[in-house]
């Protein structure tokens, strides 16, 4: 069954770096989402993205964040100076609306720890 | 806007007992429901959603969950657990377009005791 994956799972950082996560959308997906869990907190919604750009974001989702998709498989959600607030759980997840199928298929995320 | 509470943090069951986790949702506009599992050290999967039509819904594993809307609920339930069912289960909305945002619930933790 086809799935989506996330790399890597665990990011360690120091404040003020930049990180890169990477996520591989199911390849027949035309929407594509990232989502991040704080520990202990609620699974939130940071942006949306479709035709190479993004259709929606959270107030989250400030200018310290970007998302790409650079070549046609992967999806990346960067962020330029980490704080440590940032520490949380990063969800990619993708769907398919152009066979009118809902819901989303979420990867395995990808834990990142601001130091 | 939408918002959905998940009334309790954690529910413990005996195993083979019969469970139902409670979700009550807020929306002013039509919205499609749903039910996701976390296994611990996983990401999100699908149990069911609701999109319209019966207000029962089956899914996976053999949970269910009913769409009650003078009650604005969509209790997730299963007649009887395993010790596999152990992990977070959250409830979740979207508006009733097939692309839109998911907004979450603060998930319930189900532990199984044998």
């Amino acid at each position: 069954e086809p799935e989506v994956t996330q790399t890597p799972s665990h990011q360690v950082t120091q404040m003020g770096q930049e990180v890169i996560l990477r996520c591989v959308p199911i390849s027949n997906h035309l929407y594509f989402y990232w989502y991040r869990q704080i520990l202990g907190q609620k699974v939130e919604f940071l942006v949306s993205f479709y035709n190479n750009e993004i259709s929606e974001k959270s107030e989250i989702f400030d200018d310290q964040f970007s998302v790409e998709r650079p070549d046609g498989s992967n999806f990346t959600l960067k962020i330029r100076s980490t704080k440590l607030e940032d520490s949380a759980m990063y969800f990619c997840a993708s769907t398919d609306t152009g066979t009118g199928e809902v819901g989303q298929y979420f990867g395995p995320g990808t834990r990142l720890t601001v130091t | 806007a939408q918002s959905v509470t998940q009334l309790d943090s954690q529910v413990p069951v005996f195993e083979e007992a019969p469970v139902e986790l409670r979700c009550n949702y807020s929306s002013s506009v039509s919205v499609y429901l749903f039910w996701y599992v976390q296994y611990p050290n996983q990401g999100l999967q699908l149990l069911l959603k609701y999109l319209s039509g019966s207000t029962l819904v089956k899914g996976i594993n053999g949970f269910e969950a009913e769409f009650n809307k003078s009650q604005t609920s969509f209790h997730l339930r299963k007649p009887s657990v395993h010790i596999s069912d152990t992990a977070e289960y959250f409830c979740a909305v979207s508006v009733d377009s097939s692309a839109s945002k998911i907004i979450f619930g603060s998930g319930t933790r189900l532990s199984i005791r044998p």
